[in-house]
């Protein structure tokens, strides 16, 4: 069964560095997610990706963060200069179309822990 | 943007018995709302979704219920096992997927 599969499971950084979070989406969906869930609390929108660009994206995706699909299969979350409040699991997801009658498939995660 | 609230942050029931999960939304263009389950140490997982143009789906022990009205939806589990105890979200959307804060379902043997 395909599935999204993100690298790596844990991430342990110092604040102040950048960290890339990896993503591979299901091969034939188009659109592309990332979410942020701080411990205990609800999954957040971080942004949205189509066709090489950002669709949307939330107020907590600032000019920290940046998405990039480098070739035909990753789907990656940069952050530039990490902070400790940036420690989250970070979830990536993908699905065939957007909306409507369109199941977003999850990958396991990555927490990120800032120190 | 979409704003989902939902409704309780737990929930604690006896297995066999049913539990309600409630949210309501704020944008009147939104047309889709799914409920994802999420395990302990997993991403979030669709169970199950409904449509704008329909009031009321069941899967099995699961169902959802849909008021454009009044701009609210619930999720009904019966028959609780306690393998159902998880993470609730619900999402609103017109555009891409908010999450509601959460719902904790814990089921007691």
């Amino acid at each position: 069964e395909p599935e999204v599969t993100q690298t790596p499971s844990h991430q342990v950084t110092q604040m102040g560095q950048e960290v890339i979070l990896r993503c591979v989406p299901i091969s034939n969906h188009l659109y592309f997610y990332w979410y942020r869930q701080i411990l205990g609390q609800k999954v957040e929108f971080l942004v949205s990706f189509y066709n090489n660009e950002i669709s949307e994206k939330s107020e907590i995706f600032d000019d920290q963060f940046s998405v990039e699909r480098p070739d035909g299969s990753n789907f990656t979350l940069k952050i530039r200069s990490t902070k400790l409040e940036d420690s989250a699991m970070y979830f990536c997801a993908s699905r065939v179309r957007a909306a409507v009658y369109s199941e977003a498939f999850f990958g396991q995660g990555t927490r990120l822990t800032v120190v | 943007g979409e704003n989902v609230e939902q409704h309780p942050s737990t929930l604690s029931v006896q297995e066999g018995d049913s539990a309600v999960i409630k949210c309501t939304y704020s944008d009147s263009a939104s047309n889709y709302f799914p409920w994802y389950k999420q395990e302990l140490g997993k991403g979030p997982q669709l169970i199950i979704d409904i449509r704008s143009n329909v009031g009321e789906k069941k899967d099995q022990r699961i169902a959802v219920t849909l008021n454009k009205t009044a701009k609210h939806f619930s999720l009904h589990i019966t028959e609780t096992q306690p393998e159902d105890s998880a993470v609730y979200f619900c999402a609103a959307e017109p555009n891409d997927m908010r999450f509601g804060a959460g719902t904790r379902l814990t089921v007691k043997p």
